[in-house]
This record gives C-alpha cells, structure tokens and sequence, in this order.
C-alpha cells in the first residue's frame, strides 16, 4: 500500500491566520482525499483532490475556506484559512486505488488555533 | 452522510478474550466497507475490508461480519492483546455509478481498552 508522509505533524497557530498542509505519497494515486477529525469525534470528508481539476467539495465545506491543490499523482496540499479555534482538529489525507481495496490515509495534522 | 459522536462507546476487556465491536451503518446503498483501528497521535490504520456481496471475512485473527438486512456491521477480534487497545471505526462507501471511489462515511468509532 502507499505510504503518505503528512506535514506538519502538529502547528499552533493564532486566529485570523492560515496554515497548508502538504500530503506527499510514495507512488501516483489517482484520488486523494482530505478528512477533519475534531477532537474526540469521528472522521468527516472535506473534499475530494482532483489531479487536473478543481476539488470537489463535501457539504458544509467551501473552497474558500479549505483551498486544495492537487499538482500531480503525488502530492496534494490543504489551506485552512482565516482560521478561528472551531477549526481546531486532526486534518487527515487518504489515498485509494480505482478498486476500493483499503484506503491508507497519513498520521495527519493536529491543528490548534489559539 | 455525516456521522458524527460526543461521547464514544466504550469496551473494556481482559488480554486473551474475544473482543466485538459493532457499526450500524447508514446507507443500504453502500457497497464497500472498512474497519480502521486509530490509535493515540496516528492516522487510522486499515484492519480489514469486505464488499456487500459477502457477509463473512476472516483476517489474522480478525473477522468481519457484514448483515444487509439491517445494517449492521461487526469486528471480532479473537484473542485480544493489550496492543488492541485503541479507537476503531467502520467506514462505508457508496460507489454510485463508479464515481464515489474513496469517499468513506465514517461510524462515531468504539474505544477499546484491553487490561493485562
């Protein structure tokens, strides 16, 4: 399976700022994913990085907010903007193969705005 | 859809039984499933997979139980160690038409505490 090196690890930063989060993987995948995990609760998906193309958003989740790039088959990145401490959480990438065989996702990004 | 939980369910066993943790899941639609184990400062590590044409799926010491009728979804893992201890999710994915690839719908996740 694909290893994703995610960075940074941890950031605390101050509201009103932004902060990109980078998602390398080991090898060309055609999807990768971005999901939020707020503290103590589950996983919930951002958005979907299209290589080529814009991302495709989730409800509830705007662009504006949460810009993504996608530059080639192996690196994304995520841009959590203007951030407020509601934005505090775990931001995790995710990556799949076209057969549905056990996405792998990376550590991820603990973020926490002060 | 969005699934999403304050206070998780717990369980609590001694090293050597047999653990189960279930998921009822939200769309029978869903065609894909997948049970991750996440624990403390890490991503969630994938356990084992099975698609809905299949109700049963045996791993090393892990098996996956899959009802359509009512949804439900379960993780046995046989002969429990202290290393299980962690956060374990069921994910789903609803491929409609093939363009769902690796969108996952996550369960509110069980905590398994496994005691020496």
């Amino acid at each position: 399976s694909a290893v994703i090196s995610q960075k940074p690890s941890r950031d605390i930063c101050q509201r009103g700022t932004s902060l990109t989060i980078q998602c390398q993987v080991d090898s060309q995948v055609t999807m990768m994913f971005w999901y939020r995990q707020q503290p103590g609760q589950s996983l919930t998906l951002i958005a979907t990085a299209n290589q080529g193309s814009e991302a495709t958003y989730e409800s509830g989740f705007v662009i504006d907010k949460f810009p993504i790039s996608r530059p080639n088959l192996t690196f994304s990145t995520l841009t959590v903007s203007n951030m407020s401490p509601e934005d505090s959480s775990i931001y995790l990438c995710s990556v799949g193969t076209g057969n549905n065989y056990g996405y792998t996702f990376g550590s991820g990004t603990r973020l926490t705005v002060v | 859809g969005e699934s999403v939980g304050l206070h998780l369910p717990t369980l609590s066993v001694q090293e050597g039984d047999n653990s189960i943790i279930n998921c009822a899941y939200s769309n029978s639609a869903s065609d894909y499933f997948i049970w991750y184990k996440q624990e403390s400062g890490k991503g969630p590590q994938f356990i084992i997979d099975i698609r809905s044409n299949m109700d049963k799926r045996q791993g090393q010491r892990v098996t996956v139980l899959l009802n359509k009728t009512v949804k439900h979804l379960s993780l046995q893992i046989a002969a429990t160690q202290p290393g299980d201890s962690a956060v374990y999710f069921c994910a789903e994915n609803t491929n409609a038409g093939g363009t769902s690839y690796g969108k996952l719908t996550f369960g509110q996740g069980t905590i398994l505490t496994v005691h020496p």
